[in-house]
């Protein structure tokens, strides 16, 4: 089952923070975060294990709370380069197959000057 | 290679036509991994390899679809009789190993328009 992301876009001015939250109706194993230019690769900013952890790449930082089976993505002082569209990827404890790794339907993030 | 390379960039097809999209993995990646992204949503899971066993197909939309990696590098994702809602860009990632705990590769994908 997919995971459910919020919001579907964000438009920041430059320097602002914004939230992304990603859901899930099943018990996580791990939460992958992905960031998409348009027209580009999907390119990886972190994965997350259960457990808890909280982990930062530059100024993207992400958290899981295994409890709730949410993951939220950080971004923080926002850059231009952030513009682009995160998806996150989900790994449940019942899934079939470790390859299975399924995705939200993106938030799209635009930062403006 | 140095990253996932996917051929052709796009492909446009009259409905009903057979095609043939190809990824070459990075080198050494035990895992493949095949997904489809319809415009403006997330990457849907096709099917996965480890090697050349194909381990999940249960993406697979209908048995028009049929992937292959038969020497555990080079993949080809096949669709016969194409329909038009087949259109869509079509995601190749490869990783090391394929445990749930590290990170895919994605190529740039081939775009598919069916007319």
């Amino acid at each position: 089952q997919q995971p459910v992301q919020s919001p579907q876009a964000v438009i920041l001015r430059e320097g602002e923070d914004a939230v992304i939250n990603c859901s899930s109706s099943k018990a996580l194993y791990s939460v992958h975060w992905y960031r998409q230019k348009h027209g580009e690769a999907p390119v990886f900013l972190m994965i997350l294990l259960k457990g808890g952890e909280q982990k930062g790449h530059d100024k993207i930082s992400a958290s899981f709370n295994e409890k709730k089976q949410q993951s939220s993505l950080y971004l923080t002082a926002s850059q231009l380069s952030y513009s682009g569209t995160y998806f996150c990827g989900t790994l449940t404890m019942t899934t079939d197959s470790w390859g299975k790794l399924q995705f939200g339907a993106g938030t799209q993030v635009v930062v403006t000057p | 290679g140095a990253g996932v390379s996917q051929s052709p960039r796009y492909k446009v097809a009259k409905r009903g036509q057979d095609v043939a999209l190809r990824c070459d993995p990075i080198s050494g990646h035990v895992s493949l991994f095949w997904y489809q992204q319809a415009l403006g949503q997330g990457p849907e899971f096709l099917t996965y390899f480890q090697n050349e066993a194909q381990l999940d197909k249960s993406g697979l939309p209908s048995d028009r679809f049929f992937a292959e990696r038969p020497e555990g590098s080079v993949s080809t994702l096949k669709i016969q009789r194409t329909q038009q809602e087949d259109s869509a860009v079509y995601l190749c990632a490869s990783s090391l190993l394929g445990t749930g705990r590290e990170k895919l590769f994605f190529g740039s994908g081939t775009q598919l328009s069916v007319l």
